[in-house]
């Protein structure tokens, strides 16, 4: 495709239940961040992944929140053991190697109940 | 890391005026200031950008103005429509081999007709 894709585009789930969001990056960007955005709030950095370098994780908020990047393009950000808290859109963004225009994919609006 | 505070966090002026959004940021090494645009329910996208070699740059009702000095930069929208509203963030880019970017809280930015 074109843009960077998301998929669930909508999840809903109970408390207590594991979720995996996936993301397709642009194809050639090297960078891909995922961000989490709750509603009329800012852009909450999670996770950045640049190259084969070693994952910036400094913004995951608990350790029940891992993603990982196989063969340098798709992503998945796992969520375990969901919270009502974890509710929100989830951003998937990428960028080609250096500096540049990130583009953002629609996101993964998540609700636990 | 990068800090990037952004200033204010709602904005509200009436068509016609001028908005101007401002951020600052920490590392004097950062050499790349993005502005993102998200309107209501949609993705952030790119409206403009500028690097640390130029000190403004123009793009109709679009501006931005670069302090490096100052490590400051903002965002000026002339003649403000209603399709302005919107939240804007601003970013700014590691200037190491790290490329990351770091965003602002955001703007909520509201023109009246």
């Amino acid at each position: 495709g074109a843009g960077v894709s998301q998929s669930p585009s909508n999840k809903v789930t109970e408390k207590g239940k594991d979720v995996e969001l996936r993301c397709d990056p642009i194809s050639g960007h090297t960078a891909l961040y995922w961000y989490r955005q709750s509603l009329g709030q800012g852009l909450e950095f999670l996770i950045y992944f640049q190259g084969n370098s070693a994952p910036d994780k400094s913004g995951l908020p608990s350790d029940r929140f891992s993603a990982e990047r196989t063969g340098g393009s798709v992503s998945t950000l796992t969520i375990q053991r969901t919270q009502q808290e974890d509710s929100a859109v989830y951003l998937c963004a990428s960028s080609p190697q250096g500096v540049g225009e990130l583009f953002f994919g629609e996101g993964s609006r998540l609700t636990v109940l | 890391g990068e800090n990037v505070e952004q200033h204010p966090s709602t904005l509200s002026v009436q068509e016609g005026d001028s908005a101007v959004i401002k951020c600052t940021y920490s590392d004097s090494a950062s050499n790349y200031f993005p502005w993102y645009k998200q309107e209501l329910g949609k993705r952030p996208q790119l409206i403009i950008d500028i690097r640390s070699n130029v000190g403004e740059k123009k793009d109709q009702r679009i501006a931005v103005t670069l302090n490096k000095t100052a490590k400051h930069f903002s965002l000026h929208i002339t003649e403000t429509q209603p399709e302005d509203s919107a939240v804007y963030f601003c970013a700014a880019h590691d200037g190491g081999s790290n490329y990351k970017l770091t965003f602002g809280k955001g703007t909520l930015l509201t023109v009246n007709p």
